[in-house]
């Protein structure tokens, strides 16, 4: 149980264009989502907090209107990064928390973006 | 805030030694929940264990053990008879309330 679905697992776009990653909870209602960030040989860091139906909070240096979060069901939460630039390329993994406090967090299988 | 430490950044083996890779972590909640991911050369996050902070019996699972002791804050992950294959990187993480703060990494090499 508790199973995280991401999609797509790695996606290379070209500069200027944006892209949208897909986190789903395939079997428990996902009341919080996390999205991670892994810049290569660094560790993860948290971009930004969405709970269902409400806007996402955005950690201190992540830009908000460049990394446009959407949580609107319970059992799924976008991520697009728009007009992506090179800089932009990195290791985006969500996580998911549930309703009931026993389910806990469970990561997505990640998705590696690369703009050129 | 929460913090984890994990203040080997790279381990070094020959294939069959033991390797003990260290996490400590820091709190001030009483209700957490510290986990272990591998990070292989191919990206992806493997799961590895996940401990909350009302259970400290220590856990063995194959070659993987696992020493939890909120005395001193630290979470130990142990290989026995490591192997080529273990080679990753391996992230100790430390989450409340949902959210993840991850320890740099260890990056474990075994050599043949």
């Amino acid at each position: 149980g508790a199973v995280v679905s991401q999609h797509p697992s790695w996606v290379i776009c070209k500069s200027g264009t944006s892209v949208k990653i897909e986190c789903r909870s395939l079997d428990f209602q996902a009341t919080t989502m996390f999205w991670y960030r892994q810049f290569p040989k660094q560790s993860l860091m948290l971009m930004a907090t969405s709970n269902e139906g409400s806007k996402a909070t955005y950690e201190q240096g992540v830009e908000k209107d460049k990394f446009l979060i959407n949580h609107a069901s319970l059992t799924l939460s976008t991520l697009t990064v728009t007009s992506a630039h090179p800089e932009d390329s990195s290791f985006y993994i969500c996580s998911a928390r549930g309703s009931e406090s026993v389910l806990g967090y469970t990561f997505g299988s990640g998705t590696r973006l690369t703009v050129v | 805030a929460q913090k984890v430490t994990q203040a080997q950044t790279e381990i070094s083996v020959v294939e069959k030694e033991d390797v003990t890779l260290d996490c400590v972590y820091e709190t001030r909640d009483t209700t957490y929940y510290l986990f272990w991911y591998k990070q292989p050369p191919s990206g992806e996050l493997v799961f590895l264990i996940r401990r909350n902070s009302f259970d400290e019996q220590n856990e063995i699972s194959g070659r993987y053990s696992w020493n939890f002791q909120k005395s001193t804050s630290s979470f130990n992950f142990t290989i026995t008879a490591s192997q080529v294959v273990d080679s990753a990187v391996y992230f100790c993480a430390l989450s409340v309330r949902g959210k993840s703060t991850f320890g740099d990494g260890t990056t474990l090499t075994v050599k043949p």
